[in-house]
């Protein structure tokens, strides 16, 4: 069964940073890419981030690039996003996903994202 | 980035009913056209990719059309699991970008 846990959300102050984990399970990671997405409270979906199954390959949005970064550890079959000069409108739910297609050397992101963790809340407020 | 827009933001429908989502793209997206549900407090559900490919396990009731900038997602006979936001994203170019939902609620 194919799993995806996210952790490391919390509050933090504007300008602070933190660390978002999705540990996976129940498929070859380093064969899929993946990606982040967020949803602020009450809003639509946000595509943040994504990164190949290599790892060689990444993307951001404009609204968050420069100060977050994307990775992944596929000895932990976990992905990572590092999320710096955090700012007030970044507070939101951030869910990682899966892509539905394996594929190693790029970001496979053509026929959408098959599994979703539950989420990780970040709140960035003073 | 490619702008998403749907139609309508909300409806309110019966069991039963015929339901059309509308999706259109600020430029042609070819087939690269993915519809998800979202259930409150849930993560979304893939249900349809390449607009009109029925994702593994979704109902057949669920079907996709559309190419080029505009796309429909259509249930067919809407039962009581199917009240949810139906997002639409293309997946042509990155940054990946979602239109702004389509709340399907019971009339």
């Amino acid at each position: 069964e194919v799993q995806l846990l996210e952790s490391g959300g919390g509050w933090v102050q504007p300008g602070g940073s933190l660390r978002l984990s999705c540990a996976t399970s129940g498929f070859s990671f380093s064969n899929y890419g993946m990606s982040w997405v967020r949803q602020a409270p009450g809003m639509g979906l946000e595509w943040v981030s994504g990164i190949s199954g290599s790892g060689t390959v990444t993307s951001y949005s404009d609204s968050v690039k420069g100060r977050f970064t994307i990775s992944r550890d596929d000895s932990k079959s976990t992905l990572y996003l590092q999320m710096d000069s955090l700012r007030d409108e970044d507070t939101a739910l951030y869910y990682c996903a899966k892509d539905l297609e394996p594929c190693s050397s790029a970001i496979c992101y053509e026929r959408g994202h098959d599994y979703w963790g539950q989420g990780s809340l970040v709140t960035v407020s003073s | 980035d490619i702008q998403m827009t749907q139609s309508p933001s909300s409806l309110s429908a019966s069991v039963g009913d015929r339901v059309t989502i509308t999706c259109r793209a600020s430029q042609s997206i070819s087939r690269y056209l993915v519809w998800y549900q979202q259930k409150p407090g849930k993560a979304p559900n893939l249900l349809i990719y390449s607009a009109s490919s029925l994702q593994s396990g979704v109902s057949s009731r669920f079907s996709g059309s559309g190419s080029g900038t505009d796309f429909t997602l259509t249930i067919s006979s809407l039962q009581p699991e199917d009240f949810a936001t139906y997002y639409c994203q293309q997946s042509y170019i990155l940054p990946l970008t979602f239109g702004g939902g389509t709340k399907v609620e019971i009339k």
